[in-house]
């Protein structure tokens, strides 16, 4: 069992639709992250947020909208996607320096 | 810059083979080390870690040692199972340099046949 819970599992959206992503801890952790991964690939940081407030903003683009609502959850607000933004989207907690990162299982997404 | 090189798969052994996943890094500082697991249609777990230098992370009859002098910090289990079959990623993060930041290497995937 993960201590990173995502939701939905599976997401199925047109490029015209939005939608948002679902990330909770539990774990007292105040850094959060989001991560995109493509099929046999590494996942690739999106964003980082520390203490609530956004650290890190991997020349995203603006289509994808973080937030940070208090420390335990996360939210990830998708908006006019394109059919290369299918893969899998990663949330990941840790203590905010230098320790290991614990993820979720992910959203699976895909762009019709 | 930081980076993570891994040995390129797929790798295919048999059960209770030994196992060894070359990983070596480059990075200025002190750097912490990390190997993931991704079993089919899951995230990433975290397997083991080692925050410095002659360090053994271990768990589940894996381990892993930080080497300096080599930069490298490769993964072995002595006996593999079926159920070890999964992409594995080695990571470093850099206290020195973007602390919040995980370098992975590409992943390599093994297959244990039975």
């Amino acid at each position: 069992d993960t201590e990173v819970t995502q939701t939905p599992k599976h997401l199925v959206m047109g490029m015209t639709n939005k939608k948002s992503l679902k990330c909770e801890q539990h774990m007292g952790h105040r850094a959060m992250y989001w991560y995109k991964q493509k099929a046999k690939k590494p996942p690739e940081l999106m964003f980082v947020y520390s203490y609530e407030k956004l650290s890190i903003n991997e020349s995203v683009p603006s289509r994808f909208s973080p937030e940070c609502p208090n420390s335990s959850l996360l939210n990830l607000h998708l908006h006019a996607l394109q059919p290369e933004d299918s893969a899998l989207y990663l949330c990941a907690s840790s203590q905010v320096m230098a320790s290991a990162q614990h993820f979720g299982d992910g959203t699976r997404l895909s762009i019709l | 810059g930081n980076s993570v090189t891994q040995m390129e798969g797929p790798v295919t052994l048999s059960e209770e083979a030994f196992l060894t996943i070359n990983c070596t890094y480059t990075a200025t500082g002190y750097p912490s080390l990390f190997w993931y697991v991704q079993y089919p249609g899951e995230g990433l777990q975290l397997l083991l870690k080692a925050t410095k230098a002659d360090d053994k992370g271990s768990n589940k009859g894996f381990e892993a040692t930080y080497r300096k002098e080599t930069t490298s910090f490769h993964l072995e289990k002595g006996s593999v199972q079926v159920s070890d079959s999964a992409v594995y990623f080695c990571a470093l993060r850099n206290r020195n340099q973007g602390a919040q930041k995980l370098v992975f290497g590409q992943g390599t995937r093994l297959t244990i046949n039975p």
